[in-house]
């Protein structure tokens, strides 16, 4: 079974550009999380999914921060301008409704200069 | 605030050292409670998960871990560290009920010299 699937990896841009990471959560699994991590920190909620439908977003900074889940399974995440304080590692979670277990996908590593 | 602390943020061990991660955490309610290991250049797996019974868990590659609901505890335990063991380990808890988003700790970094 593959696991959680996030691209890319790696990202480096400049400040006040714009950057979108993409999570293709594991088969099956309709709840979809997205984590930020900072360095030297432990993963934060920014928002979760439950199907197409954002139910906790409280955490996502909705200024420069948006999401989607259009069909209830893949999910982007966009930040329009990022800013130097956005350096992070961005994780994807999913998990099967009703479970309290999530897994987590590789992240996505950002660096802003 | 919900929130949780681990103690250590960086151990170093010999191998066959045995092992204790403290970890606590704060909220009144029923949690469900999770240890992660991040080791070098891979993403976070489960180590372990206490959802009710027997507070003693057991999870992979020998480690194990006691809630102990008075002392708000979940520490993590191997009685014989290897040096394979050399990773990140990050406690978390989940809510019983409302919000279904983990609450983790800042991580303990573990290095195991040969």
């Amino acid at each position: 079974e593959a696991g959680v699937v996030q691209s890319p990896r790696y990202k480096i841009i400049e400040k006040k550009q714009p950057v979108a990471f993409w999570c293709n959560p594991i088969s099956g699994h309709n709840t979809l999380y997205w984590y930020r991590q900072n360095l030297g920190q432990g993963p934060e909620l920014l928002i979760r999914y439950e199907n197409e439908e954002a139910v906790d977003d409280s955490q996502l900074p909705k200024d420069r921060f948006s999401a989607e889940r259009l069909k209830g399974v893949d999910s982007t995440l966009k930040i329009q301008p990022a800013e130097l304080g956005d350096s992070a590692v961005y994780l994807c979670a999913s998990s099967l409704g009703g479970s309290n277990e999530q897994f987590f996908g590789p992240g996505t590593r950002l660096t802003v200069l | 605030a919900q929130s949780v602390s681990q103690h250590n943020h960086h151990v170093i061990l010999s191998e066959a050292a045995s092992l204790e991660l403290g970890c606590n955490y704060s909220y009144g309610g029923t949690v469900n409670l999770f240890w992660y290991v991040q080791y070098p250049g891979q993403h976070l797996q489960l180590l372990l998960k206490y959802f009710s019974g027997d507070p003693l868990v057991k999870g992979i590659k020998g480690f194990e871990a006691e809630f102990i609901k008075s002392k708000f505890s979940f520490n993590l335990r191997k009685p014989s560290v290897q040096w394979s063991d050399t990773a990140e380990y990050f406690c978390a808890f989940l809510k019983g009920t409302g919000r279904r988003a983990l609450t983790f700790g800042s991580g303990t970094r573990l290095q195991v010299q040969p």
